[in-house]
C-alpha cells in the first residue's frame, strides 16, 4: 500500500512565522501535490511537482512556496504565516502512468492554526 | 475547461436505506473519474475509479458507481447504508492531459439511526 506521511497532524504557529509542512511518500511516485481544504470550498490546489526540483503553481499559490529536493519528499512553506492560512493541509502523490489517469494517494492531513 | 458538480452539500439517509450521491462532470474528452471518501480528521481515501472498460465500477466498502457518458454522470451508490458510512465524499475527474484532478465540492453523508 502507498504510504504518504505528513510530519504533523496538528500545528499551532504565530502570525509572521515561517512555517514548514513536510510530506514523504514511500512508493517512488513522480507527482506530488499540496492542497488546502476549507469548509464549503472543497480541495484547492496550492502547488504540485512532477519531478525533483520541478514545481508548478496551482490555483492558490500566493503566500506559499514549495521545495522538492528528493523524489520522496515535498515541502510546503508559508513564508510569513497569516491568520487566513489557518486550514487543513493535505499532501498527495501519484504515479505518472502512460495515460495520466492515476489516482492520487493522500496523507492524513495537517490541521494548521495561525494565531 | 473541465468541471465537476456534486449535487447536495449534505445528504441524509436512514441506516439500511439506499445511498445515492450524485456527480456530474463536463469534459471535452473521455474522462477518468474517481470517488474518494474522507472520514473526520483524516485524509482522502480512494473508493473507486473509472479509467476504461466496464462502466459499472465496484469499490471498497460495498460502494459502486456507474459511468454514463450520455448523461455525463458518475453517481455513487450503496444498497444499504451503515453508520460507518458517515463521511464526506468527493468526486474528481481528469482528462489525462496533465497530472491534476478537478475536484467536486464534496457531499457530507449523514446516516440517521
Amino acid at each position: 500500500d502507498v504510504k504518504v506521511t505528513q510530519s504533523s497532524r496538528y500545528l499551532v504557529k504565530r502570525t509572521g512565522e515561517k512555517v514548514f509542512l513536510e510530506c514523504v511518500q514511500d512508493m517512488d511516485h513522480e507527482n506530488m501535490f499540496w492542497y488546502r481544504q476549507d469548509p464549503g470550498l472543497g480541495l484547492r490546489l496550492i502547488y504540485f511537482s512532477y519531478d525533483v526540483k520541478m514545481k508548478e503553481k496551482g490555483d492558490i499559490p500566493e503566500g506559499y512556496s514549495v521545495s522538492r529536493e528528493k523524489k520522496e519528499r515535498f515541502s510546503l512553506i508559508l513564508e510569513s504565516a497569516s491568520t487566513n492560512q489557518t486550514s487543513m493541509y493535505l499532501c498527495a502523490s501519484s504515479l505518472t502512468g502512460v495515460w495520466r489517469n492515476q489516482p492520487q494517494h493522500f496523507g492524513d492531513g495537517t490541521r494548521l492554526s495561525i494565531l | 475547461a473541465q468541471s465537476v458538480t456534486q449535487l447536495g452539500s449534505h445528504v441524509s439517509v436512514s441506516e439500511g436505506a439506499l445511498v445515492l450521491l450524485r456527480c456530474n462532470y463536463s469534459s471535452s474528452v473521455p474522462p477518468y473519474l474517481f470517488w474518494y471518501v474522507q472520514y473526520p480528521n483524516q485524509g482522502l481515501q480512494l473508493l473507486l475509479k473509472y479509467t476504461t472498460g466496464a462502466t459499472l465500477v465496484k469499490g471498497i466498502n460495498g460502494f459502486e458507481a456507474e459511468f454514463k457518458k450520455s448523461e455525463t454522470s458518475f453517481h455513487l451508490t450503496k444498497p444499504s447504508a451503515h453508520m460507518s458510512d458517515a463521511a464526506e465524499y468527493f468526486c474528481a475527474v481528469s482528462d489525462g492531459s496533465n497530472y491534476q484532478l478537478i475536484w467536486g465540492a464534496g457531499t457530507k453523508l449523514i446516516i440517521k439511526p
